[in-house]
């Protein structure tokens, strides 16, 4: 079994809608991100949570919100989606720091906004 | 802003070849350097990371780093066409906390 999963792999929804996209692991790590990926652009980060009472935002957090519901899940949610908003989702965790502490990515969930 | 630069590419090579990829970052407090591979629409894995001055060689990888320069690179040597992907260049931003991506350069290994 995969150690990142993310649920869904795909989903298409409509303007104004409201999503959420999960991630669990079970690697036993502590920090847990989101980001997401344009073509062209690279990842950038949405949020992150460094253990279940740290929620912090990334470079590009405005239009989304997260839940941390425990150490292995962490949740993300477009609260009324907009069609710049469709991307590739990426779910990454860690562990405690340190140089390095390496991130490991889920598959990636593509969503498109109409 | 702190700012990873990479060439886009793509950067062809044919097979058996060495490939050289570059990244250049902006943060001089920068401590730890991380390589990604990520074939299209897949999610990125990890290649190697480095945070030493110097050479870093796992098979037929080469990781360099030069912090006087702001510079670290990747060498993959003997190319072959599955090494064919994105490779991301990543920064690990001062104090180990989040990760600073450049936006990748593509390789096509030809046969």
């Amino acid at each position: 079994d995969a150690d990142v999963t993310q649920t869904p792999r795909n989903r298409i929804t409509k303007t104004g809608k409201r999503i959420m996209l999960e991630c669990s692991q079970t690697k036993g790590h502590d920090r847990m991100y989101w980001y997401r990926q344009d073509p062209g652009l690279g990842l950038q980060l949405i949020y992150y949570s460094f253990d279940v009472k740290d929620i912090n935002k990334g470079e590009i957090s405005d239009g989304y919100s997260v839940s941390r519901q425990a150490q292995a899940k962490f949740s993300l949610s477009l609260e009324s989606a907009i069609p710049n908003q469709t991307a590739l989702y990426f779910c990454a965790t860690s562990d405690s720091g340190g140089p390095s502490d390496t991130q490991y990515f889920g598959p990636g969930t593509r969503l498109t906004v109409l | 802003q702190k700012e990873v630069e990479q060439n886009s590419g793509p950067l062809s090579v044919p097979e058996g070849a060495i490939a050289s990829l570059n990244c250049t970052y902006s943060d001089r407090g920068s401590q730890s350097f991380f390589w990604y591979r990520q074939y299209s629409g897949k999610s990125p894995e990890l290649i190697m990371f480095i945070y030493s001055n110097g050479d870093k060689e796992d098979g037929r990888f080469t990781a360099q780093l030069n912090k006087a320069s702001q510079y670290v690179s990747l060498l993959i040597r003997d190319s072959q066409p599955s090494d064919s992907a994105t490779y991301l260049c990543a920064v690990m931003n001062s104090g180990y906390s989040t990760l600073t991506f450049g936006k990748g350069t593509m390789l096509l290994v030809s046969p």
